[in-house]
């Protein structure tokens, strides 16, 4: 299994940071990773497909980027709604998902 | 509109088999490029693919699970199933399914169910 791992496993924040959070995978999967973010009690949900391709409806202050084995998840200017842990899949070979990255308040 | 929704037995005991089944509406599972898959999370925990099902009847499995792993569908109905065998307390976790798309070289889960929890105890 190619491994996915996510850094840091917890970040505290304050509304209005810019937030980067990275994953490194165990071998080359080209740009084959998407950011899937999951609040507390729900299911997840799709923000970045392709590495750097934003999903339908979400908003323009996340960026994804990345390639080979180093991909980053950027929030711009965070915002209270975005509290959640978000996750990282690689698909190039069979799916694994890193391990999270919690955000929260400080 | 796309939905999926899970459903299983609640609780097992252990050694037994899991049956699980994901019943969809807004898209057919017989439309080229989408699949169903199967993904849980034990409580507090991180996500976990288990097994996916493609159009052409294509099938993937998660190689840490693969043999205990069997994914089917029924096209007509609109429902994707999962059984595992021979369960233990380790496989107590939400088993969400989700809709996973093939478009050219992006594969990714755009709908998920809200996840039904399977607790193995005895």
């Amino acid at each position: 299994n190619t491994v996915m791992t996510q850094s840091p496993t917890s970040m505290f924040i304050s509304v209005g940071d810019r937030v980067t959070m990275n994953c490194k995978a165990s071998q080359n999967v080209g740009t084959n990773v998407d950011w899937y973010q999951q609040k507390t009690g729900q299911s997840p949900k799709l923000l970045i497909y392709g590495a750097s391709n934003r999903y339908t409806g979400v908003p323009d202050r996340f960026t994804g980027s990345g390639s080979g084995t180093d991909f980053t998840l950027t929030i711009s200017n965070m915002q209270a709604e975005d509290l959640a842990v978000y996750y990282c899949l690689q698909y190039n070979y069979n799916p694994t998902f890193g391990g999270g990255t919690k955000l929260e308040l400080k | 509109q796309v939905t999926l929704k899970e459903s299983g037995p609640g609780i097992l005991q252990p050694s037994q088999t899991l049956s699980l089944t994901c019943s969809f509406s807004g898209f057919s599972l017989s439309t080229s490029g989408i699949c169903v898959s199967w993904i849980r999370q034990p409580s507090g925990k991180g996500l976990e693919w288990l097994a996916t099902i493609c159009w052409e009847d294509s099938k993937g499995y998660n190689p840490s699970l693969k043999n205990r792993l069997t994914i089917s569908k029924d096209t007509s109905n609109n429902q994707a199933f999962l059984k595992i065998t021979s369960v233990d307390t380790a496989d107590t976790a939400i088993y969400y399914c989700a809709r996973s798309l093939e478009l050219g070289v992006y594969w990714y889960f755009d709908f998920w169910g809200p996840g039904t929890m399977v607790t193995v105890s005895s």
